[in-house]
């Protein structure tokens, strides 16, 4: 069964640090996103991402977060410059433009410790 | 008031037991409704979905929408130690980028 790939399954970084977390989608997805689930609270939309730009982006998303699509298969989130509450569980997520909406498929995520 | 509410338990129940997780809802116009279930450090993994009120059947799983109530259940029959993990309801508007809003998710144990 196809499924969406996550490097690295843990990231240890130190504060200031940047940080570039890898997602592999589904073949044939077109939408992407990227949710975030701090330990012991809900998981959190970020961003969505269609066609090569953002389509929409929650307030947490701000300037040190971007998103690309850099070689047309992978789908990455870099935060500029880490702070310890970026510490957290990374999620992408992916769909297809089907006949059935808005079936997302996760990752088992980019677990991200912050120092 | 917020988007989606769930009670994050931890439930825990004996094996074979009829299990029935819920969320309700602030915002009228999500129309697509999911539950998901996570495994600890795992990603979330679609159980059931629907777009419309009523009841939806999936072997042991039932789901079940009311929209005029914004509330929406899971329900698990015979239930099984690994069906112990984290249950997310989770939903989304018809238009724009479809962004899912969680609940806080359920933590489920069933005992053996």
């Amino acid at each position: 069964e196809p499924e969406v790939t996550q490097t690295p399954s843990h990231q240890v970084t130190q504060m200031g640090q940047e940080v570039i977390l890898r997602c592999v989608p589904i073949s044939n997805h077109l939408y992407f996103y990227w949710y975030r689930q701090i330990l012991g609270q809900k998981v959190e939309f970020l961003v969505s991402f269609y066609n090569n730009e953002i389509s929409e982006k929650s307030e947490i998303f701000d300037d040190q977060f971007s998103v690309e699509r850099p070689d047309g298969s992978n789908f990455t989130l870099k935060i500029r410059s880490t702070k310890l509450e970026d510490s957290a569980m990374y999620f992408c997520a992916t769909r297809s433009e089907g006949r059935i909406k808005n079936i997302q498929y996760f990752g088992a995520g980019t677990r991200l410790s912050v120092l | 008031q917020k988007e989606v509410e769930q009670d994050p338990g931890p439930l825990s129940v004996p094996e074979g037991a009829i299990v029935s997780l819920n969320c309700t809802y602030s915002n009228s116009a999500f129309q697509y409704f999911m539950w998901y279930r996570q495994y600890s450090r795992k990603g979330p993994e679609l159980l059931m979905y629907t777009y419309s009120s009523g009841n939806k059947e999936d072997g042991r799983f039932t789901a079940q929408v009311d929209k005029s109530s914004k509330y929406i259940s899971l329900f698990i029959r015979d239930s099984q130690p690994s069906d112990s993990a984290t249950y997310l309801c989770a939903m989304a508007l018809i238009q724009g980028a479809q962004k899912l809003v969680f609940g806080q998710g359920t933590r489920l144990t069933i005992n053996p």
